[in-house]
């Protein structure tokens, strides 16, 4: 079974610290592919990442960085110098190879106090 | 940059009365889907679509769901008999490729449905 857990029901940090989200998957599966969403308090569907089983590299994307370690199943989100538009919900979620459906996380609501 | 485009954004209906949420992927895709976020939850998946039929459905898409593509633009979710526990967000999503190379979905803004 596939299953994405974020233990991190919620989140508050000052403006300009850095936080780390953290993500843990389940599968089964050889190949599969790794996602981040943000939900903003508008309610859209923002997607941030994509990431395969294969690919282990560290990605960085401005102030986002993700870190994907196979060998303890994770795949966490960290944001340096937090700014109060990074408020939101944000959605690790998890897909196998051949598998139509996302299946995403709890989610992390995230607050930026200024 | 092109978007996936869902009406209404809010729909309050009656409990047992049919309602028909209405989706434009983004026009070069070929596979869509529905997503569902009960308030406050996670998001869930419903439906996929792809050639004119459901590719795969979940255990919460049971026989009071359907899904539609009346013409080459449009991608519909029917509930046809509402019950209170049908009020949640209702996502639209498409994407370019299929489940093979798990293209990013490109999700709607939303269809918060009320039923009362």
């Amino acid at each position: 079974a596939q299953k994405v857990t974020q233990a991190q029901t919620e989140i508050s940090v000052v403006e300009k610290e850095d936080v780390t989200l953290d993500c843990v998957y389940e599968t089964r599966d050889t190949t599969y592919y790794l996602f981040w969403y943000k939900q903003p308090p508008s309610g859209e569907l923002v997607f941030l990442i994509r990431r395969n089983s294969f690919d282990e590299q560290n990605e960085i994307s401005g102030r986002y960085s993700w870190n994907f370690q196979k060998s303890t199943s994770s795949f966490n989100f960290t944001i340096t110098a937090s700014q109060v538009v990074d408020s939101a919900v944000y959605f690790c979620a998890l897909s196998g190879s051949g598998d139509d459906k996302i299946i995403f996380g709890k989610g992390t609501r995230l607050h930026i106090l200024p | 940059e092109p978007e996936v485009t869902q009406t209404p954004s809010h729909q309050v209906t009656q409990m047992g009365q049919e309602v028909i949420l209405r989706c434009v992927p983004i026009s070069n895709h070929l596979y869509f889907y529905w997503y569902r976020q009960i308030l406050g939850q996670k998001v869930e998946f419903l439906v996929s679509f792809y050639n004119n039929e459901i590719s795969e459905k979940s255990e919460i898409f049971d026989d009071q769901f359907s899904v539609e593509r009346p013409d080459g633009s449009n991608f519909t979710l029917k509930i046809r008999s509402t019950k209170l526990e049908d009020s949640a967000m209702y996502f639209c999503a498409s994407s370019d490729v299929g489940s093979s190379y798990n293209s990013p979905l490109h999700f709607g803004n939303g269809t918060r449905l009320t039923v009362t």
